[in-house]
């Protein structure tokens, strides 16, 4: 069962503007949210993330929102820029061990 | 410490053969994971760590799995009687203590079945 949904499999943007990824869960006992970024050939790496008890995390050019009441997270992205495309996992914890991941968003920055 | 190594890259084997993969973590860290990748997928949990001792195993495990993390230093995956649907990528991290955000992912050992 897919407790974590990315719906958009690729998203293109022009460089400098901004990035929308979006990502669903299904699962009410999350209550840890992460965004990863894998390149091709590694493995993923930690890029933000989020506590259930906010709404909003920032860190530089990278802010995830968290909407609890509709389950569903996004993460911002400004601008972009052409070392940002990379394939972009969703994942949610439960516990201070496991996580679950979506699909995955393959970001594609344009010149 | 140069981060999460993982040994072999890539590894082809014909079904039925057993194939084992190899994880160092990062030396201080305390808990290790195992996740396998299917194409078009995220990373799916298979089983975790904490020192030597394993904690819990999905049931993606099937009996046909082992894992060991003997003195809790490095781990072993071995996948007996191989079939064409373990063909995947098996990603090992690691981290300290139990911080999500303090996963450190390894490269990844991309298995194909033939």
């Amino acid at each position: 069962d897919q407790q974590v949904k990315q719906n958009s499999p690729s998203l293109s943007v022009q460089e400098g503007r901004i990035s929308i990824l979006n990502c669903d869960y299904t699962n009410s006992m999350f209550d840890y949210f992460l965004w990863y970024k894998k390149y091709p050939a590694e493995g993923p790496t930690f890029l933000i993330s989020i506590s259930s008890i906010k709404d909003k995390n920032e860190d530089g050019r990278f802010t995830v929102f968290l909407n609890k009441s509709a389950k569903h997270l996004s993460l911002h992205i400004v601008p972009s820029q052409p070392g940002d495309s990379a394939v972009y996992f969703c994942a949610a914890s439960a516990d201070d061990y496991k996580l679950s991941f979506g699909a995955g968003t393959t970001v594609t920055v344009r010149a | 410490d140069t981060g999460v190594s993982q040994d072999p890259r890539h590894k082809i084997t014909k079904r039925g053969q057993n194939v084992t993969f190899r994880c160092d973590p990062i030396s201080e860290h305390n808990r290790l994971y195992w996740y396998r990748q299917t194409l078009g997928q995220g990373p799916e949990f298979l089983t975790y760590f904490q020192n030597e001792a394993q904690l819990e195993k999905s049931r993606l495990l099937s009996d046909r799995f082992s894992a060991e993390r003997p003195k809790g230093s490095f781990s072993t995956l071995e996948i007996q009687r191989t079939e064409q649907g373990d063909s995947a990528m098996y990603l090992c991290a690691s981290s300290l203590g139990g911080q999500p955000d303090g996963y450190t992912f390894g490269s990844g050992t991309r298995l194909t079945v033939v």
